[in-house]
Formats: C-alpha cells, structure tokens, sequence
C-alpha cells in the first residue's frame, strides 16, 4: 500500500519553542493531506487539510495562527506548532488519500512540551 | 448528537470467538465508511472500506453496512491475540470530511 512517513517520531521541547513536523507520501503524489491530532484515550481529532499550492483549511477551533501549515510540494507537507505549551502535548498524525477514497496514516509524532 | 459513535468498550472475547465492533452515524448523506485498527502508540491502519449496503468480507473480518439503519458494523471471526487494539471506525459525510468514532478497545484473552 501506499506509504506516508512522518519526522519526527518524537520530540520534546521546552515551553514557548516552536516544533516542525513534517509529512511525507513517498511513492505517490498528494495534493491534500490531513492533519490529526489525538490524545490519550480519545480519538482523532482532524485539525486543518493542507492544500498543495494554497491556503490551509482549519478546522473550527483550530488556531491557524498557532498551527502553521504549508504544502510546498506534492509529496511534503509540513506543521509548525509555534509557541509550545504543555497543553499542545499530543500524538500528531498525517495522512494522505492516495487518489482513492482511503486515507493512509503516517507513524505519527509524539510531542511532549515541558 | 456526536457523528460518529461507537459501543463503548472495552470489549473482551476469547481467543476464537467472534468479536462484534458496532458503529452508527448521524449524516445520512453520507457515502464512504473505513474501520480502522489503532494500536497503543501506534497510528490507526485501515483494516476494510465499505460502501454499499450488504457484507463486505476480507480473510477473517466481514463489514456490515446498512445506511437505512445508519449502522456500520465489524465482525472479527477466530479472534487472535493480536487483534487487541482500538478500533476506530471513520465515515466520510456529505460534506467531505472524514469523521472518526470514539473507538472501542478490544481485548482477546488467550
């Protein structure tokens, strides 16, 4: 099937600091890809859809000015949690639509803000 | 009314036995329906996608649809030890969003 990988896998920072993590769909072309995040014991919450070559859509209670996307490229889209707090902590997934009606997930990035 | 709901778990089940995961949705616009496996630390990795009404088999997990009812179900036969994990089921409604359930944790006790 087709594959998305995630960097990091797990990243931990100081309170205030900015964290990038990236996606990548690495054998197929993805003009959208989602944006998860997930903590414990609950179930994925779909935060913005990264467009490639334009504006992200947030989803309603998302901050875009806190979670910064952008879609350079076809196969990497990136998230930027700017000014990290400890509440930010959480497992953040991507995932692409291979041009088919399923998503894939990356592995996903663990961050822990301290 | 939540989206998408799923019975609430956790469910156990010896190993063999079937394990019976229910969901229902609220849209009845919508078209698309996914289960998902999720486990502990883990992203989710689809298990079966289901459109149309009826059954939907792969190996030893069937998928049940019945969009009158808005109910989706996944039947597990022969349940291993392995298949504890979450199982998320996600729908993708009339307005193009994919929308994941709570999920319901299953435990299969050797």
């Amino acid at each position: 099937g087709a594959v998305v990988s995630q960097h990091p896998s797990r990243v931990i920072c100081k309170s205030g600091t900015s964290v990038k993590i990236e996606c990548r769909s690495l054998d197929f072309q993805a003009t959208t890809m989602f944006w998860y995040r997930q903590f414990p014991k609950q179930s994925l919450m779909l935060m913005a859809t990264s467009n490639e070559g334009s504006k992200a859509t947030y989803e309603q209670g998302v901050e875009k000015d806190k979670f910064l996307i952008n879609h350079a490229s076809l196969t990497l889209s990136t998230l930027t949690v700017t000014s990290a707090h400890p509440e930010d902590s959480s497992f953040y997934i991507c995932s692409a639509p291979p041009g088919s009606d399923t998503q894939y997930f990356g592995p996903g990035t663990r961050l822990t803000v301290l | 009314q939540k989206e998408v709901e799923q019975n609430s778990g956790p469910l156990s089940v010896p190993e063999g036995a079937i394990a019976s995961l229910n969901c229902t949705y609220s849209d009845r616009g919508s078209q698309s329906f996914f289960w998902y496996r999720q486990y502990s630390g883990k992203s989710p990795e689809l298990i079966m996608s289901i459109y149309s009404n009826g059954d939907k088999e792969d190996g030893r997990f069937t998928a049940q649809l019945n969009k009158a009812s808005q109910y989706v179900s996944l039947l597990i036969r022969d349940s291993q030890p392995s298949d504890s994990a979450t199982y998320l089921c996600a729908v993708r409604t009339s307005y193009d969003k994919v929308i994941f359930g709570p999920g319901t944790s299953l435990s299969v006790i050797p």
